[in-house]
C-alpha cells in the first residue's frame, strides 16, 4: 500500500553543516511531493513542494527533487541554522489527502 | 487572513469520558481535512469534508469518532468514549481546492487520555 519513509531522528548538527533528510515513497501514479516543518509549538507549515518528475522544490534555503526512477524526495539544507530546529515530514497528496512520513526531528546548535 | 484555529489546544479526559475538538478553517476554504499523529508516529488521515459533505472517512478508526461540519464552516470532531490509544495530536487543515494544492495546517489539539 501508500507509505512514506523518511530516516529517523533525531539529527544534530552544528549551526552551518550540511543537512540531508532522506525520503522515500511508495504510491501508484505520480502523487504531489511535499516537505512540511513543524517548528516547536506551532503548527504544520508547508516548506516546499514539487508536482512532477524532475522538478525541483526550494524555499528557506531548502531543495529537494523529485525523482521518480528511486520514488525519492530528499530534502537538503547547504548551511543549517539554529533556527532551523523542527520537525520535518515528507508527504505525497493521494485523492487530494496527505500521506505523511514519520517525522524527523532536526536540532541545531550554536 | 486568519489561519487556521482549533480549539482546545489541549485536553486531558479519562478513559471513557467524551471529548469535541473544533477546527476553524481559513475562511473560503472549502476542503476540511482531519489528520492524527500517535506517539510520534506518523500523521495519519482521519477524512475529508468538502462543503458539509464528507467526501472521504477512509481513516477514521471506529465509530467512537464523529465528524461534522454543520454548514460548511467550523468542524468538530469527538471521540466518545474516549480509550488510551485515543492519544495524540489532531490536526486539522483546509484548503481551496484538492490535489496538489496546498493544505494549511492548524496548530493542533494535543489530546492526553489517561
Amino acid at each position: 500500500g501508500n507509505s512514506v519513509t523518511q530516516m529517523e531522528g533525531p539529527v544534530t548538527l552544528s549551526e552551518e553543516a550540511f543537512l540531508t533528510i532522506n525520503c522515500t515513497y511508495t504510491a501508484t501514479g505520480y502523487p504531489s511531493l511535499f516537505w512540511y516543518v513543524q517548528y516547536p509549538g506551532e503548527g504544520l507549515q508547508l516548506l516546499l513542494k514539487a508536482t512532477k518528475a524532475d522538478d525541483k522544490g526550494s524555499n528557506k534555503g531548502f531543495e529537494a527533487t523529485y525523482r521518480k526512477e528511486t520514488t525519492s524526495f530528499h530534502l537538503e539544507k547547504g548551511s543549517v541554522q539554529v533556527s532551523d530546529s523542527a520537525v520535518y515530514f515528507c508527504a505525497f497528496s493521494s485523492w487530494g489527502k496527505l500521506q505523511f512520513g514519520a517525522g524527523t526531528q532536526v536540532v541545531v546548535t550554536p | 487572513e486568519a489561519g487556521v484555529t482549533q480549539f482546545p489546544s489541549h485536553s486531558v479526559i479519562e478513559k471513557g469520558q467524551t471529548v469535541t475538538l473544533r477546527c476553524d478553517p481559513i475562511s473560503g476554504h472549502d476542503n476540511l481535512y482531519w489528520y492524527r499523529r500517535v506517539m510520534g508516529k506518523e500523521i495519519k488521515f482521519l477524512l475529508h469534508f468538502v462543503k458539509e459533505s464528507k467526501q472521504d472517512e477512509s481513516g477514521m478508526p471506529n465509530n467512537r469518532f464523529l465528524a461534522e461540519r454543520t454548514g460548511g464552516t467550523y468542524s468538530t470532531l469527538k471521540v466518545q468514549p474516549a480509550e488510551l490509544e485515543d492519544s495524540g495530536v489532531y490536526f486539522c487543515a483546509s484548503s481551496r481546492a484538492q490535489g496538489s494544492h496546498e493544505q494549511y495546517f492548524g496548530p493542533g489539539t494535543r489530546l492526553t487520555v489517561t
